[in-house]
């Protein structure tokens, strides 16, 4: 079974530049999560979806972070314009519900110079 | 509000020998605890959760954890260390058994030294 799928693997942009990651889940999976793992930090949940809906978006500062997740399957994860203290791994993970077992993509690592 | 502390953000052990990881919770509702593994540029595993069936849970790869209510704790054990053992460990909370609504620790790195 493939497991979540997430690309690119490294990004470096510019301070205010505009970037977007792409995640594909596991197939079937209703519930799709973004998380923002700072440097020497645990996991921060940014948004999470049950098929094209948000469930969860209260950690997601809206002024420059958007996702959208059309169809129910793959999503997309956009900054604009990014800041130096977005430099972070920016892991996507899916569940088959609410309910069950996140897996977890190896993540896009991103750097703001 | 839920959250969670990992006591030592790096620890060391020789292989084959105990491995104890540190967590602590705070939560106002009966909480679900997990913990995960992130091997270097990998995503997360989980290990094992813990969610009210049994206060003593086992994972995988050896791992076991116990949940003690009265000192709020979820620690994390392996009686033998192998050097595959290396690796990012995060303990989590949250207000549901599944993926939803974890709220992370820090993260312990492990090191095995042969």
């Amino acid at each position: 079974e493939a497991g979540v799928a997430q690309s690119p693997r490294y990004k470096i942009i510019e301070k205010r530049q505009s970037v977007a990651f792409w995640c594909n889940p596991i197939s079937g999976h209703a519930t799709l999560y973004w998380y923002q793992q700072i440097l020497g930090q645990g996991p921060k949940l940014l948004i999470q979806f049950q098929n094209n809906g948000v469930v969860d978006d209260s950690q997601l500062p809206k002024d420059r972070f958007s996702a959208e997740r059309l169809k129910g399957v793959d999503s997309t994860l956009k900054i604009q314009p990014a800041k130096l203290e977005d430099s972070a791994v920016y892991l996507c993970a899916s569940s088959l519900d609410l309910n069950t077992e996140a897996f977890f993509g190896q993540g896009t690592r991103l750097t703001v110079v | 509000a839920q959250s969670v502390t990992q006591l030592g953000s790096h620890v060391s052990v020789s292989e084959g020998a105990l491995v104890l990881l540190r967590c602590n919770y705070s939560s106002s509702v009966p909480p679900y605890l997990f913990w995960y593994v992130q091997y270097p540029n990998q995503g997360l595993q989980l290990l094992l959760k813990y969610t009210s069936a049994a206060t003593l849970v086992k994972g995988i790869n050896g791992f076991e954890a116990e949940f003690k209510k009265s000192e709020t704790s979820f620690h994390l054990t392996k009686p033998s260390a192998h050097m595959s053992d290396a690796a990012e460990y995060f303990c989590a909370v949250s207000v549901a058994q599944g993926a939803q609504k974890l709220v992370f620790g820090q993260g312990t790195r492990l090191t095995i030294n042969p």
